[in-house]
């Protein structure tokens, strides 16, 4: 079965710009997970998406959202980039949204540099 | 709410010595556990979780970690080091918010082998 993929890999942006990021989860499993990985913060939690709703959220600005389509296939979008969005933005993938067991399995991860 | 800490940003060992990552907890209810490993300019790939089932929980590459609800720890170790576990290591604990679980991380810990 094949893992998580997230595209673009690398992503270089201006101050300003907005970004979409795409993350295409493992066949069957409809919750997405984002996190943003930064040497400062380490890894954080964004929000979850499950069929096609946002589930939970973290304690990120409203610059910061995204979306799930019925593929399950989720975006993230970060509107007026600022220097310190750089970071890995990851996305998980889990066969379910409720469990406090639940495994997510992470894909590669989008590196975006903010100049 | 849960969380957790991880002693030590870096740990150095020799290969083929012992590996000892720690990792402590902090929850109200009982809590699902894991450990995540990553390589450089990968994601997060899981090692293993704990789940209740069993107190010593074994992982892939030969890892495998001891939950201590007395101390509560969940030490994540290998017998013998090998240069290609030089990596970072997260540990993490499963959050519930409104009826849905994501994942709080440690700080991680980044383990390096030297021949």
């Amino acid at each position: 079965k094949a893992g998580v993929t997230q595209t673009p890999r690398y992503l270089i942006k201006t101050r300003g710009q907005q970004v979409t990021l795409s993350c295409s989860p493992i066949s069957g499993h409809r919750s997405v997970s984002w996190y943003q990985q930064t040497p400062g913060q380490g890894l954080q939690f964004l929000f979850e998406y499950f069929s096609e709703t946002q589930r939970n959220k973290g304690n990120f600005p409203g610059r910061f959202s995204g979306r799930q389509f019925s593929n399950s296939r989720s975006e993230m979008n970060v509107s007026t980039l600022e220097l310190g969005d750089s970071a890995l933005y990851l996305c998980a993938s889990s066969s379910t949204v409720v469990a406090g067991g639940k495994t997510q399995y992470f894909g590669p991860g989008t590196r975006l540099l903010v100049l | 709410a849960q969380s957790v800490t991880q002693l030590g940003s870096h740990v150095s060992v020799s290969e083929g010595a012992l590996v000892l990552l720690r990792c402590n907890y902090s929850s109200s209810v009982p809590p699902y556990l894991f450990w995540y490993v990553q390589y450089p300019n990968q994601g997060l790939q899981l090692l293993l979780k704990y789940t209740s089932a069993a107190t010593l929980v074994k992982g892939i590459n030969g890892f495998e970690a001891e939950f201590k609800k007395s101390e509560t720890s969940f030490h994540l170790t290998k017998p013998s080091a090998h240069m290609s576990d030089a990596a970072e290591y997260f540990c993490a604990v499963s959050t519930m918010n409104s009826g849905y679980s994501t994942l709080t991380f440690g700080k991680g810990t980044m383990l390096l082998v030297s021949p």
